[in-house]
């Protein structure tokens, strides 16, 4: 079975420039989540979705960032005008089970996408 | 509002002897616990999961981790380390079958030859 893919693997880009991430989830997982990992820190969730809709955004400052997943498969996360705070490690991770549903959802990751910022 | 505290941000092991890493959560629920690993520069790999089904967790690599309600507490453990586990370990919470799904800062496991 084919893993969580992400593109790229890394990304180097101005502040104020924009920058697109894109995550492809295990087939047939229905959720889909978004995470930001800086450096020395644990990875916190920016955006989950639940097939095309959003399950939770409140992390997600969207002033300058935004994400979709149209037809509830593949995702993309942009940030423009990106600042320096904003290099990571950007993850994408996906689950089989719908958010809410009884039991756990193991989360399957992706290898992540590093951007610098500067 | 849940919680994880992963109450050592280093741990020092020499190779053949027991490993503990700590967590401590909170949750307003009953929650589900895992323990993930991150090898330089590789993905997270879950290594275990707590479901209400059992206390004592067997994971991947000979670790394992005891739900403990009364203390609030989901300690990782391994017997003997070995080199290879050396890598960042994260507890991680997760409330209602994959909403509000939280972080612990990290714990770095370094192993001694």
């Amino acid at each position: 079975e084919a893993g969580v893919a992400q593109s790229p693997r890394y990304k180097i880009i101005e502040k104020r420039q924009s920058v697109a991430f894109w995550c492809n989830p295990i087939s047939g997982h229905a959720t889909l989540y978004w995470y930001q990992q800086i450096l020395g820190q644990g990875p916190k969730l920016l955006i989950q979705f639940q097939n095309n809709g959003v399950v939770d955004d409140s992390q997600l400052p969207k002033d300058r960032f935004s994400a979709e997943r149209l037809k509830g498969v593949d995702s993309t996360l942009k940030i423009q005008p990106a600042k320096l705070e904003d290099s990571a490690v950007y993850l994408c991770a996906s689950s089989l089970r719908l958010a809410g549903a009884e039991g756990t959802d193991t989360q399957y990751f992706g290898p992540g996408t590093r951007l610098t910022v500067l | 509002a849940q919680s994880v505290t992963q109450l050592d941000s280093h741990v020092s092991v020499s190779e053949g002897t027991p490993v503990l890493l700590r967590c401590n959560y909170s949750s307003s629920y009953s929650p589900s616990l895992f323990w993930y690993v991150q090898h330089p520069n590789k993905g997270l790999q879950l290594l275990l999961k707590y479901t209400s089904a059992a206390t004592l967790v067997k994971g991947i690599n000979g670790f394992e981790a005891e739900f403990k309600k009364s203390e609030t507490s989901f300690h990782l453990t391994k017997p003997s380390a070995h080199m290879s586990d050396a890598a960042e370990y994260f507890c991680v919470v997760s409330e209602g079958g994959g909403f509000k799904t939280i972080f612990g800062a990290g714990t770095r496991l370094f192993v001694k030859a």
